[in-house]
Order: structure tokens, then sequence, then C-alpha cells
């Protein structure tokens, strides 16, 4: 089945300051690539998402690439405020959503 | 409000006991997942129902078992439950994409 590593598992920033999230897949067939955000005790909640056939995709200050070859998608957002802080979570699907373990990002103000 | 309903917000049962999840997923989406998602821990796939039948399944214990009902609502049951089992459990419901309920907070005593 689908694996999702996701790098790093924590990631602390100054406000203003950009930040990447990596994540790598396993399954060629995995075709769809969302990004979610998870605030302490809520749901995750879709943030930005990709399809296969698409290489980049921007929504004001975050934007998520995917090199299909190298099987690896990121997620970046510019200019962090002290509310990006949660935890990210990309994930994989290919049939059902297999999710990484998780960035804890903090952006200190 | 994502559209994804789960009752009870909140559960805290003995161990040994068996308790019920459900979840009422978006209007018009035919598959419900459920995940579990501990402390410190990401999400973890547990079963995918679609119009009714099982899809696919994941990482889920012999002790639980969930079924879809007609009307498209699903139930998580978790039985012989054990301190371990004390986690948040999320269903969701996809269209276009995942949408996530707010979850059921279960703990084990």
């Amino acid at each position: 089945g689908e694996n999702v590593e996701q790098h790093p598992s924590t990631l602390s920033v100054q406000e203003g300051d950009s930040a990447v999230i990596k994540c790598t897949y396993s399954d060629s067939a995995s075709n769809y690539f969302p990004w979610y955000k998870q605030e302490l005790g809520k749901r995750p909640q879709l943030i930005i998402d990709i399809r296969s056939n698409v290489g980049e995709k921007k929504d004001q200050r975050i934007a998520v690439t995917l090199n299909k070859t190298a099987k690896h998608f990121s997620l970046h957002i510019t200019e962090t405020q002290p509310e990006d802080s949660a935890v990210y979570f990309c994930a994989a699907r290919d049939g059902k959503l297999t999710f990484g373990q998780g960035t804890i990002l903090t952006v200190h103000p | 409000d994502s559209g994804v309903t789960q009752t009870p917000k909140h559960l805290i049962t003995a161990t040994g006991q068996r308790v019920t999840l459900r979840c009422s997923p978006r209007s018009g989406d035919l598959s419900v997942y459920w995940y579990q998602q501990s402390l410190d821990q990401g999400l973890q796939f547990l079963i995918q129902y679609y119009n009714g039948e099982e899809r696919a399944k994941g990482n889920i214990l012999e002790r639980f078992s969930a079924q879809q009902f007609p009307d498209l609502h699903s139930e998580l049951n978790l039985s012989s439950l054990e301190l371990g089992d004390s986690a948040l459990y999320f269903c969701a419901s996809s269209g276009e994409g995942y949408t996530f309920g707010s979850g059921t907070r279960l703990t084990v005593v």
C-alpha cells in the first residue's frame, strides 16, 4: 500500500519567514495530494491540494509543488504569521488517503 | 460547519466497555472514512465504506467494526475497550475532496 513520509517533524520560524514542508510517497498510482492544517483539538482542514497532472498550485501565501518522477511534493508558506502555527499533514490518495506523520509548525512573533 | 456530523463529541468510558461512534457524511457524499488519531500520532486509516459497502480496510483492530446504513450515516463500534484506545476518532466524507467531521474524543479510564 501507499506510504507517505513527511519532514520535518517540527519547524520553528520567525514571523515573516517562509516555511517549507516536504513529503514523499511510494505508490506511483496516487493521483491526488492534499494538505491539511490541524489546530489543537480540532479537525484537519484542507488548505490546498494538487492533482497529478499539475506541477504547481498557489493560493495567496501558500503553494504546493509536485514532482511525479521523484514522487515528492512540498508545501510552501510565505510571509508566515503566528496564526499559521498548527500541525500540517500531507496526504496521498490511491483510493483512500494515506497521511504523513505531520509537521508541527511554530511561528514566533 | 464542514457538513460532516459526528456524535458524540466526547465520550468517557471504562476499560472492557463497548461504545458506538456515529458519523453523517456531507449531503451527496457516498463515501465515509474512519481515522484514529492518538496523542502525538498522525491520522491512521481504519476503514472506508462506499454506498453501504466496505471498500477498504486499514489498521483496524478485530475489536472494532463499522457499518454504513441506507441513509449513508456510518457507525464505528469499539468493543472490549483498552486504555490505548483513547484517541480522537474522525470520520471524513469525500466528493471532490475529503472533509473531516469535528471528531469524537474517546477517553478510556
